[in-house]
């Protein structure tokens, strides 16, 4: 199985500035049709969780432009700029690659 | 309204099984794969299973091999987990969600909202 490995697990932010999440995984994303197949995921307290960012870098129906998803192969990055409150969550990373679609363990956002 | 309902947790006693629902409105079920993913009380998200759109292919996770099932019924719009021999670490909340379209795959878009499995004596 992709292990999923995120860093920080625990992110103190201001509001207004910038964070930024890393994922890396133990073997390349890049899939043969160019695509690094890797999600970004948001679970706030209490709610179920949503999709931020898919195949690396296109954000999902609805998510502000705050967001974005950068990197190729095993290291990926979610950054967030302008933080507001409404962001705090735990944030996933997903591998599509394969089955089975592991996770990672989970970034928790705090303001 | 494009939506999932989950149904079907409860508690149960280790050992015995449980189906799990999922039901879809909103969109064109039958062209959609669907996921289901656990969260055991505060864990992270675990990937669990999926299901092609017309159900001729099915994946799991090694560790939940043998021990659960996914299954559609596309004339119902609806997916089901059932769960065997349950054990008590397998207590959890259990997600389902939309997967690859028929454009490709846009990311799991669309989640349920839960729906809790107890596994106790």
């Amino acid at each position: 199985d992709i292990v999923m490995t995120q860093s920080p697990l625990s992110l103190p932010v201001t509001p207004g500035e910038s964070a930024s999440i890393s994922c890396r995984s133990s073997q390349s994303l890049l899939h043969s049709d160019g695509n690094n197949h890797l999600d970004w995921y948001l679970q706030k307290s209490g709610q179920s969780p949503h999709l931020l960012i898919y195949v690396g870098s296109n954000r999902a129906s609805g998510v502000p432009d705050r967001f974005s998803g950068s990197g190729s192969g095993t290291d990926f990055t979610l950054k967030i700029t302008r933080v507001e409150a409404e962001d705090v969550g735990v944030y996933y990373c997903m591998q599509t690659l394969q089955t089975p679609y592991t996770f990672g363990q989970g970034t928790k956002l705090e303001i | 309204q494009v939506q999932l309902v989950e149904s079907g947790g409860g508690v149960v006693q280790p050992g015995r099984s449980l189906r799990l629902s999922c039901a879809a409105s909103g969109f064109i079920f039958s062209t959609y794969g669907m996921h289901w993913v656990r969260q055991a009380p505060g864990k992270g998200l675990q990937w669990v299973a999926a299901i092609s759109y017309d159900g001729s292919k099915t994946y799991f996770a090694d560790s939940v091999k043998g021990l659960l099932s996914i299954s559609r019924d596309n004339s119902k719009d609806t997916v089901y987990l059932e769960l065997n021999s349950l054990r008590v670490d397998d207590t959890a909340v259990f997600y389902c969600a939309r997967g690859r379209a028929p454009a490709g795959y846009l990311g799991l878009d669309v989640w349920g909202q839960g729906t809790t499995v107890t596994v106790s004596s």
